[in-house]
């Protein structure tokens, strides 16, 4: 069964530094976000993305993040320069419709130091 | 933006009970989507039922959208079945499909 997959699982990363989060959408799926829950608390909706562009975004994606699908298969959240709060569990998710039902990845834990 | 609530917070059980978990959103919705968190903090999709009635083996799930809840029923629970359950929705009209998930319920299945 096809799945959305993320790497990587966990990173660490220094107060200032930018990362890179990975996503690799199911294939024949035309829509992708970004969410993020900070340790015990819910799921926040970051930013949608359809035909090459962001659709909408929360306000917290602010100028520090971006979001940007380099070729066919996948789907990157970067982060400029993280900050302490930046840490939690950042999910990636796709369908095919902007209605259907949104399938996750397994989530990154960022780890701000 | 719409409000949605879930209830109970926190629920312990005894391995073999039943349970319902419930949510409730403040507009109407395109989609609805139950989860469970697992130890691990992945995400699984249980569900996808903006109306109607869906079971698969021992959860199943109403929502009834003119009254704008739905329910989660968990029947002769396992402790595997531990974790967070969130529903989640997305308001429609033009939106991009964003979920706005509530808070959970915690639910612990003691052996």
């Amino acid at each position: 069964e096809p799945e959305v997959t993320q790497t990587p699982s966990h990173q660490v990363t220094q107060m200032g530094q930018e990362v890179i989060l990975r996503c690799v959408p199911i294939s024949n799926h035309l829509y992708f976000y970004w969410y993020r829950q900070i340790l015990g608390q819910k799921v926040e909706f970051l930013v949608s993305f359809y035909n090459n562009e962001i659709s909408e975004k929360s306000e917290i994606f602010d100028d520090q993040f971006s979001v940007e699908r380099p070729d066919g298969s996948n789907f990157t959240l970067k982060i400029r320069s993280t900050k302490l709060e930046d840490s939690a569990m950042y999910f990636c998710a796709s369908t095919t419709e902007s209605f259907y039902e949104q399938y996750f990845g397994p989530g990154t834990r960022l780890t701000v130091t | 933006g719409i409000q949605v609530e879930q209830s109970p917070p926190d629920l312990i059980l005894q391995e073999g009970a039943n349970s319902t978990l419930r949510c409730n959103f403040s507009d109407s919705v395109n989609n609805l989507q139950w989860f469970h968190q697992n130890p691990w903090g992945q995400l699984i999709n249980l569900f996808y039922i903006p109306s109607g009635t869906k079971q698969n083996g021992r959860l199943s799930a109403t929502t009834v959208a003119t009254e704008r809840y739905s329910l989660l029923y968990i029947s002769s629970s396992q402790t595997t079945d531990s974790g967070v359950y969130f529903c989640a929705v997305d308001q429609g009209s033009g939106n991009t499909g964003k979920l706005i998930f509530g808070q959970g319920t915690t639910l612990q299945v003691k052996p």
